[in-house]
């Protein structure tokens, strides 16, 4: 199985930088995803981390240690509609289901 | 761009009664699956289906639950007999089956068990 820590809630102001930290402990790990879910809607896919390092996709990176069981999201140039909760997940390697962490809360304040 | 859909947005049931929740995953994707989310927690893995077989199933899929992938495009979740405790957020995904691939999530049906 796999459990995974984030903090419940962070917040920032527009324009700012913001990371998200992710530990996890599982068993058959396999890579980590990040999430964006606002109000009401789905979880939509930010970005994946397969390898350990970074992994850069506009204003949005990942980073992956397996060493250390971590893992960030870097939100830079936050915008107010980045308002959202924040998931990471991690992938089996075996099923390939996701199991997620409990997410974290980010409000971007003006 | 391709995207998962899902039918019904919301459906509002009675306790005990059985419900058939709806998916079209992206067309060329060959594994699916569905999680759930109660209002406020985080999402849970129920099921993963692949080539017409379950692949995987979490302990939250007991008996009362089933799916099937009745045709070429629909993948559904069947509850048999729902409780109060079900009602959740039932989130559709589906990937290509790629190393490096992603799972991308449908919009959700909100299931209300009254």
């Amino acid at each position: 199985g796999q459990s995974l820590e984030q903090p419940s809630e962070v917040t920032a102001v527009e324009g700012a930088i913001v990371q998200i930290n992710c530990t996890y402990q599982t068993s058959g790990f396999y890579g980590l995803s990040w999430y964006q879910q606002h109000d009401g809607g789905a979880p939509t896919f930010l970005s994946y981390n397969g390898l350990d390092g970074l992994e850069e996709t506009g204003r949005f990176s990942s980073f992956l240690s397996r060493s250390d069981s971590y893992g960030y999201l870097l939100l830079q140039e936050l915008q107010m509609k980045d308002s959202a909760s924040y998931f990471c997940a991690a992938q089996d390697a075996g099923r390939r289901a996701l199991t997620f962490g409990s997410g974290t809360r980010l409000q971007v304040q003006p | 761009e391709p995207e998962v859909t899902q039918t019904p947005s919301h459906q509002v049931t009675q306790m005990g009664q059985e419900v058939i929740l709806r998916c079209v995953p992206i067309s060329n994707h060959l594994y699916f699956y569905w999680y759930r989310q109660i209002l406020g927690q985080k999402v849970e893995f129920l099921v993963s289906f692949y080539n017409n077989e379950i692949s995987e199933k979490s302990e939250i899929f007991d008996d009362q639950f089933s799916v099937e992938r009745p045709d070429g495009s629909n993948f559904t979740l069947k509850i048999r007999s729902t409780k109060l405790e079900d009602s959740a957020m039932y989130f559709c995904a589906s990937r290509t089956g790629t190393a490096e691939d992603t799972q991308y999530f449908g919009p959700g049906t909100r299931l209300t068990v009254l």
